[in-house]
């Protein structure tokens, strides 16, 4: 298996842009998370799928922020307009009930 | 709402000398894990807890899930250069809620 899948590792874009984060999870998991990744504030969970349907998404910080998940295989988190504090490690990691999560190598934003 | 307290937050060690970190919270918990995170890579899981009083081990890595269900402490035998990374603990309650990260406790082995 080749894991949960994302891209891009990198995204470098300007403030103002719109960006789009993409995930592949593990056949078969039947929950996908996103998380954001800072010095700061460590992991926090934005939003979580379970079956495809967001289940709560009150990790979310703005309406700028949003995700979806149109089928088991794939899912984006999108940023319009982003902001220089959006900058951080974005993570998606999918996972089986009640089973520990699998993580993706992330993707790395910045917002100049 | 629920929050896991990781300490220390860093930890500088000799190679081969032992290390434990520990996690604890005022919230009872069913599930407890162990992760690692090397640079530029997402958390690795390290070892899974599902019982009160569990000791599990997984080469040098042993962890226990509390009694009371509010902690859990992981220790590394031996340390070797490879170990440096950051670790983080993570807590389930009851049914299909979400994992609780603590904020990790980051590792440096001196040679």
């Amino acid at each position: 298996d080749a894991g949960v899948i994302q891209s891009p590792r990198h995204e470098v874009t300007e403030m103002g842009q719109e960006v789009t984060l993409r995930c592949k999870p593990i056949s078969g998991h039947n929950s996908l998370f996103w998380y954001r990744q800072t010095m700061m504030r460590g992991l926090e969970l934005l939003i979580y799928f379970n079956n495809n349907v967001p289940i709560d998404d009150s990790g979310m910080p703005e309406d700028r922020f949003s995700a979806k998940m149109p089928n088991a295989s794939f899912s984006t988190l999108k940023i319009q307009p982003s902001e220089p504090r959006d900058s951080a490690v974005y993570f998606c990691a999918s996972s089986t009930t009640n089973y520990g999560y699998t993580f993706g190598s992330g993707t790395r934003l910045t917002v100049v | 709402g629920q929050q896991l307290n990781q300490s220390p937050q860093s930890m500088f060690i000799q190679e081969g000398e032992d290390v434990s970190m520990n996690c604890t919270s005022s919230s009872i918990f069913n599930t407890w894990l162990w992760y690692k995170q090397d640079p530029g890579e997402g958390p690795v899981l390290l070892i899974a807890l599902y019982k009160a009083g569990e000791l599990t081990s997984n080469g040098r890595l042993t962890a226990q899930f509390g009694i009371t269900r509010k902690d859990s402490f992981l220790n590394i035998s031996a340390s070797i250069p490879s170990d440096v990374g950051i670790y983080f603990c993570a807590a389930r309650g009851s049914g299909n809620t979400p994992l609780v990260f603590g904020k990790g406790t980051r590792l440096s082995v001196i040679a």
